[in-house]
């Protein structure tokens, strides 16, 4: 149980153009999501929280109409990244809170995105 | 302000060699909960262990062993006899509080590499 998938794995997309991530818990209902985002050898860093039907809260530094968050349902969250720059260019990985758990996290398998 | 700190950037030992991985945080919570990932090449997050800040007992799961110290805020990982396949980066992870999801903070990870 407590699956989390991410889709797509992988995307390459020109610069200029927006690219959307889902994040889906597959077995459970995910009241909160969370999205993270890893440089090459680096850590991951918390992007934004994610709450079903309301709007996302964004960690400082973060652009909120550069990265669209959208969690729609208790079982999908959506990021956007819109007008994309190689800067973008890097690893995302959303998680997913059981409402009956809130301390547990479930990763999903991350999504590589390349702006060339 | 939470904070993780994994002093060790990287760590190489032959095969069959024990090897500690170090962990110290910092948090104002008096509730809290520390998390050891694993994320091998694939990038795709593994979920080792969580300890509660109320739960000083030590866990040995295996080759895997953790020490928990609230006396000097440490959360160290040693692997007992290594393996190959222990190569990843490994993260130590704090989240807080006990009301609602908690966003994790991690730390800069340590690359291990075991060498045959």
């Amino acid at each position: 149980g407590a699956v989390v998938s991410q889709h797509p794995s992988w995307v390459i997309c020109k610069s200029g153009t927006s690219v959307k991530i889902e994040c889906r818990s597959l077995d459970f209902q995910a009241t909160t999501m969370f999205w993270y985002r890893q440089f090459p050898k680096q850590s991951l860093m918390l992007m934004a929280t994610s709450n079903e039907g309301s709007k996302a809260t964004y960690e400082q530094g973060v652009e909120k109409d550069k990265f669209l968050i959208n969690h729609a349902s208790l079982t999908l969250s959506t990021l956007t990244v819109t007008s994309a720059h190689p800067e973008d260019s890097s690893f995302y990985i959303c998680s997913a809170v059981s409402g009956t758990s809130t301390y547990e996290q479930y990763f999903g398998p991350g999504t590589r995105l390349t702006v060339t | 302000a939470q904070k993780v700190t994994q002093a060790q950037t990287e760590i190489s030992v032959v095969e069959k060699e024990d090897v500690t991985l170090d962990c110290v945080y910092e948090t104002r919570d008096t509730t809290y909960y520390l998390f050891w990932y694993k994320q091998p090449p694939s990038g795709e997050l593994v979920f080792l262990i969580r300890r509660n800040s109320f739960d000083e007992q030590n866990e040995i799961s295996g080759r895997y062993s953790w020490n928990f110290q609230k006396s000097t805020s440490s959360f160290n990982f040693t692997i007992t006899a290594s393996q190959v396949v222990d190569s990843a980066v490994y993260f130590c992870a704090l989240s807080g509080g006990i009301q609602g999801a908690q966003k994790l903070v991690f730390g800069q990870g340590t690359r291990l590499t075991i060498n045959p």
